[in-house]
């Protein structure tokens, strides 16, 4: 079975420092990697897109990077971070088959920008 | 651009009550739509989608939903409603769907709770 492992599982950060969140994709070879914010209280956000190793597209521009360094992992980073980086993110994965595949959602890093 | 509303942010009814959760979106092609659920101090679960056939999809925990191109909705049902169904459910829309990956959109959010 597919299982899927984001951390950490909570972080409170300065304003102005950095970021680095992970994602670990295990029983799944070559996923769709996506990593989603979401505000307090508001909606998903999709923010990068990843189809194969080495590659990643951004979808949303919140001065946040990603990379995927290995086929099962997906990294969110930054260099400073800003008050408006506070919220939820979550890292998922789909087969990589079309866009009518399910997302299979990780259980997220909560993040308090101070 | 697609969007999806969901016009309802909280919703609260009975136990043994019916429930529908209401679904919007505009998009210019047909659509792949999805629910999902997020219950308290979990991460998000798949419901269910629509691609294309059958009006009416059925999905996981009983829930099935209801596509109208009529009037561009994709409400969520269930009947009848338990305690336990109590959480936060998203409408999402998919498109273009001739991607080789997922771009979702997301609706803000409906939390749903069930009084026993």
């Amino acid at each position: 079975a597919q299982t899927i492992h984001q951390w950490p599982v909570a972080e409170i950060k300065a304003v102005g420092s950095p970021l680095s969140l992970g994602c670990t994709i295990k029983g799944k070879s070559s996923p769709n990697l996506y990593w989603y914010w979401q505000a307090t209280g508001g909606t998903l956000q999709q923010l990068f897109y990843s189809i194969t190793v080495g590659q990643v597209e951004s979808v949303v521009q919140l001065n946040l990077s990603a990379s995927r360094p290995k086929d099962d992992q997906f990294i969110l980073s930054t260099e400073k971070l800003l008050l408006s980086h506070s919220g939820f993110y979550l890292c998922a994965w789909s087969r990589g088959t079309g866009a009518n595949e399910r997302l299979f959602f990780g259980h997220g890093t909560k993040l308090s920008v101070l | 651009a697609q969007s999806v509303d969901q016009p309802d942010a909280h919703v609260t009814l009975y136990e043994g009550a019916s429930l529908e959760l209401r679904c919007s979106y505009s998009y210019s092609a047909a659509p792949y739509l999805f629910w999902y659920v997020q219950y308290p101090g979990q991460s998000l679960q798949f419901l269910l989608k629509y691609i294309t056939g059958d009006a009416v999809v059925k999905g996981t925990k009983g829930f099935e939903a209801e596509f109208r191109k009529s009037n561009s909705s994709f409400n969520l049902k269930k009947s009848p409603a338990h305690w336990s169904d109590s959480a936060k459910y998203f409408c999402a829309l998919e498109g273009p769907p001739s991607s080789s990956f997922s771009k979702l959109v997301f609706g803000q959010g409906t939390s749903l709770s069930v009084v026993p």
